[in-house]
């Protein structure tokens, strides 16, 4: 079956450092790949995606790509604020087929110290 | 604003009692989901819906039920068989229109805690 791996956390970085959070994937055919934030107390939001190979989802300076050879949709922001220390989980969703049920990794925290 | 509510934000519950969380969603979605949320464990999915009046269990659907009369309304059932209930519920819903990227929306959440 479907699943997604992710990095462990927390992961503890200092404001305007430079971010990458890893996310691998297994997967049949080609699924859309997610990357969604939770704010502590809140539910989910979707950050950014990419619906298939080589695309570049972005939003709020964050950035991953689609790689389907490695397999991978890793997140990235150049410069990291305090505001930014949240969970951020990856995931994918197959376009086609009968189940629309995605697949999360466990998410991984980021927090930033000023 | 089109979105999703849950209410209460926090609930509480008591030895052998059955509770209920509200999840209402006004984005015209057909299909709906409830997660449970425990720290260091992602999401487990409990249930999902993916038209009014059909649904199926997810990984942890035991001592749990829901309904799906409306298709805005998707509550969720804490009963007494549940006997780990403190968690964190998240209520999501998306449509499953092919031609739309398969985003979720999801709820604010409701924290269940046990007196």
């Amino acid at each position: 079956g479907d699943s997604v791996t992710q990095m462990e956390g927390p992961v503890t970085l200092s404001e305007e450092a430079f971010l990458t959070i890893n996310c691998t994937y297994t997967a049949t055919g080609y699924p859309s790949l997610f990357w969604y934030v939770q704010y502590p107390g809140e539910g989910l939001q979707l950050l950014l995606k990419a619906t298939k190979a080589d695309d570049k989802g972005s939003n709020k300076g964050f950035e991953a790509t689609y790689r389907k050879e490695t397999t991978s949709f890793h997140l990235e922001k150049g410069s990291v604020q305090v505001s930014d220390s949240a969970v951020y989980f990856c995931a994918l969703r197959h376009a086609s087929g009968g189940s629309y049920i995605p697949t999360f990794g466990r998410g991984t925290s980021l927090i930033v110290h000023p | 604003d089109g979105g999703i509510t849950q209410s209460p934000k926090y609930l509480f519950r008591k030895e052998g009692q059955n509770v209920t969380l509200s999840c209402e969603q006004n984005l015209n979605h057909d299909a709906m989901y409830w997660y449970r949320q425990d720290p260091g464990q992602g999401l487990r999915l409990i249930y999902y819906s993916q038209i009014v009046n059909d649904f199926q269990k997810g990984d942890i659907a035991e001592g749990y039920s829901v309904s799906r009369e409306k298709k805005e309304s998707f509550p969720l059932t804490v009963t007494s068989a549940q006997k780990n209930p403190t968690a964190f519920y998240l209520c999501a819903s998306s449509s499953t229109d092919r031609t739309i990227q398969e985003t979720q929306y999801f709820g604010p959440g409701t924290r269940l805690l046990v007196l």
